[in-house]
């Protein structure tokens, strides 16, 4: 089974901090993502990658960044955590192709104080 | 963009009912999906549809591809108190570079 693993399930953050939340699969996946979800809004796409090296903006980029080294890898960054930013964080990977379906970690609370 | 909207926002039922609810698109996809999320944890893959007309069964789960491409359904029967969780319906398009759109959610509550 394709393993998705969020390195926090809960962090708590100052106002103006940098932060890193990371994402590894472990299936050799070309497609990864970064969504936030809020209570009444679902879920909404910040960012995502198709390669390495590669990124695009989703519906929702603005105070964030990402970056993809490796495979395997894709990290968001807050440069600049702000309180409006608290939000549960989802990452997912597919391994491409039509109708395959998003593998989901199991999420990083973000508390922004 | 395209958006999915799903109803009921959210329900209140007692655990041996059965349970549906709704996803409807203004676009068409060649795909749909229901995900389940539990309280804390990240979504699930419950069913994938990829064929208009398809009926597809997992378990106590039965999910619809509706015949216009615009929409999708999703049965629970006898729910049961682990049922409780968001249930999030998505499309996807096979030129989108598996770009996934999601709806708003369903959230179920079951009493016991």
């Amino acid at each position: 089974d394709v393993k998705v693993t969020q390195s926090s399930r809960y962090l708590v953050k100052r106002t103006g901090e940098k932060v890193f939340l990371e994402c590894v699969q472990d299936m050799d996946h070309e497609n990864m993502f970064w969504y936030r979800q809020d209570p009444g809004l679902g879920l909404r796409l910040i960012y995502f990658s198709y390669d390495v090296k590669m990124k695009e903006k989703g519906d929702i980029p603005e105070g964030y960044s990402v970056s993809r080294e490796k495979k395997e890898r894709f990290s968001l960054i807050l440069e600049s955590a702000s309180t409006n930013q608290t939000s549960m964080y989802l990452c997912a990977s597919t391994s491409g192709g039509p109708g395959g379906g998003y593998t989901f970690g199991s999420g990083t609370r973000l508390t922004v104080v | 963009g395209q958006q999915l909207n799903q109803s009921p926002q959210s329900m209140f039922i007692q655990e041996g009912e059965d349970v549906s609810m709704n996803c409807t698109s203004s676009s068409i996809f060649n795909t749909w999906l229901w995900y389940k999320q539990d309280p804390g944890e990240g979504p699930v893959l419950l069913i994938a549809l990829y064929k208009a007309g398809e009926l597809t069964s997992n378990g106590r789960l039965t999910a619809q591809f509706g015949i216009t491409r615009k929409d999708s359904f999703l049965n629970i029967s006898a729910s049961i108190p682990s049922d409780v969780g968001i249930y999030f319906c998505a499309g996807q398009l096979r030129t989108s570079y598996d770009k996934v759109i999601f709806g708003p959610g369903t959230s179920l509550s079951v009493i016991p």
